[in-house]
């Protein structure tokens, strides 16, 4: 069966940052998409980044562009997401997903939280 | 970037009645490929969501046939033929046309 696993939350102060990771398993890793989504509190569901199986296609929202990176090891079946210059409005649960326009499976999350 | 706005956003909902929540986007959610990328989440209180309904009308496997989604154009629609307890939490619809891929700010649903 699916699973996603992430890892590598916490508190971090403002300018600050972390590497999230999520670990696959059940599923073919680099022949699919895989995204982030955060959920905050009062601020709902935020689609953040993408990444195409063989890492040629990547995108970004504009909130994160530029302070977050999104890659994948496909030989350790993990994705990541490098957060630099971390803001208190980036404090959040982050999930990585598989598939971004049909977002079929999600992983358990992993709270980030930035003091300021 | 597309606006999905939900309604209503608080249903409460009598045990074995009928419920519908109703999810409007601020563009046509036609993707090149011509599907309508047009999904139903499901999240219950301490859990991550879970995909019930994909491309606007698909039911995934394991959800229960008491759930369906309709809709076209802008207007998209899940509904719940009999609510049981186990449906209770937040409803999200969510595009997945165009980037950045955008969800509605959730229905939450109760028992009255």
């Amino acid at each position: 069966q699916v699973q996603l696993v992430e890892s590598g939350g916490g508190l971090v102060e403002a300018g600050g940052s972390l590497r999230l990771s999520c670990e696959a398993s059940g599923f073919i890793f680099n022949t699919q998409y895989m995204t982030w989504i955060r959920q905050a509190p009062g601020r709902g569901l935020e689609s953040l980044s993408y990444i195409s199986g063989n890492s040629d296609y990547i995108n970004y929202a504009d909130s994160v562009r530029g302070r977050f990176t999104i890659s994948r090891d496909n030989s350790k079946n993990s994705l990541y997401l490098q957060m630099n210059n971390l803001r208190a409005e980036d404090t959040a649960v982050y999930y990585c997903t598989r598939d971004p326009r049909l977002t079929d499976y999600w992983g358990q999350g992993t709270l980030v939280t930035v003091s300021s | 970037d597309v606006v999905m706005t939900q309604s209503p956003l608080s249903l409460p909902v009598t045990l074995g009645q009928p419920a519908s929540i109703s999810c409007r986007s601020s563009q046509t959610l036609v993707y090149d490929d011509g599907h309508i990328y047009v999904n139903w989440l499901h999240q219950r209180p301490g859990q991550s969501p879970r995909r019930l309904i994909y491309k606007v009308s698909n039911r995934d496997s394991g959800v229960p046939d008491r759930f369906s989604g309709s809709g076209s154009g802008t207007d998209f629609t899940l509904k719940i033929s009999r609510v049981e307890a186990e449906d209770v939490g937040v409803y999200y619809c969510m595009q997945g046309t165009h980037w950045p891929f955008t969800f509605g700010p959730g229905t939450k649903v109760d028992i009255k």
